[in-house]
C-alpha cells in the first residue's frame, strides 16, 4: 500500500513565524501535491511537483513555497505565517503523469496559526 | 475553466441507500474519482470510473457515470454508520494529471 506522512497531525505557530510541514512517500512516487481544505471550500491546490527540483504553482500559492530535494520529500513552507493560513494541510502524491493515476493522501495537518 | 459541483449536505437514514450526485463541466475528462474523508483524517480513495465506461460496480459501491450530461453519482448500498464522512468527487482532464475537486459532499446518517 502506498504510504503518504505528514510529519505533524496538529501544529500551533504564531502569526510571523517559518512554518515548515514535510511530506513523504514511501512508493517511489514521480508527483507530489500540498492542498488546503477550508469547509465550505474544498480542496485547493496550493503547490505541486513533477519532479526533484521542480515546482509549479497551484490556484493559492501567494504566501507559500515548496522544496522537493529528494524525490520522497515534499515540503510547503510558510514564509511569514499570518491568521489567515490555519488551515487543513492535506499532500498527496500519484505514480506518474499519466491521467489514471489517482493521487494518495496523508493525514493532513492541522495548522493553526495565533 | 473546469467546474465541479456536489451538494455539501446529504442525511439518509440507516440501511438505506445514498446518493451522492456530481456534476462537472469539462468534456475531455478522462477519470473521474470518489474520494472519502472521515473526520479528523485525509482522503481515501474509494473507487474511480473511466470515461468510457458507463457503470462500475464494488462491493456497496456503485458508480454511475452519464457522460452525455456530466453526471456521475455514488450510490452506497445500505447506508451504515460508519459511511458518515465527506464524500468528494474529483475529475481528470485529460491534458494534464492535476485533479479538479468539488467541495465535498458531508453524509449524514441518522438511526
Amino acid at each position: 500500500d502506498v504510504k503518504v506522512t505528514q510529519s505533524s497531525r496538529y501544529l500551533v505557530k504564531r502569526t510571523g513565524e517559518k512554518v515548515f510541514l514535510e511530506c513523504v512517500q514511501d512508493m517511489d512516487h514521480e508527483n507530489m501535491f500540498w492542498y488546503r481544505q477550508d469547509p465550505g471550500l474544498g480542496l485547493r491546490l496550493i503547490y505541486f511537483s513533477y519532479d526533484v527540483k521542480m515546482k509549479e504553482k497551484g490556484d493559492i500559492p501567494e504566501g507559500y513555497s515548496v522544496s522537493r530535494e529528494k524525490k520522497e520529500r515534499f515540503s510547503l513552507i510558510l514564509e511569514s505565517a499570518s491568521t489567515n493560513q490555519t488551515s487543513m494541510y492535506l499532500c498527496a502524491s500519484s505514480l506518474t503523469q499519466n491521467s489514471n493515476q489517482p493521487q494518495h493522501f496523508g493525514d493532513g495537518t492541522r495548522l493553526s496559526i495565533l | 475553466g473546469e467546474d465541479v459541483e456536489q451538494s455539501l449536505f446529504l442525511s439518509v437514514r440507516e440501511g438505506d441507500s445514498s446518493v451522492i450526485n456530481c456534476t462537472y463541466t469539462d468534456s475531455s475528462s478522462t477519470y473521474l474519482y470518489w474520494y472519502k474523508q472521515e473526520p479528523g483524517a485525509g482522503l481515501q480513495l474509494l473507487t474511480y470510473i473511466f470515461s468510457n465506461m458507463d457503470m462500475k460496480q464494488d462491493q456497496r459501491l456503485t458508480v454511475l457515470l452519464n457522460k452525455k450530461d456530466k453526471h456521475l453519482s455514488l450510490r452506497i448500498a445500505d447506508t451504515q454508520t460508519g459511511d458518515s464522512a465527506i464524500y468528494f468527487c474529483a475529475e481528470t482532464p485529460d491534458s494534464n494529471y492535476q485533479l479538479i475537486w468539488g467541495a465535498g459532499t458531508k453524509l449524514i446518517i441518522k438511526p
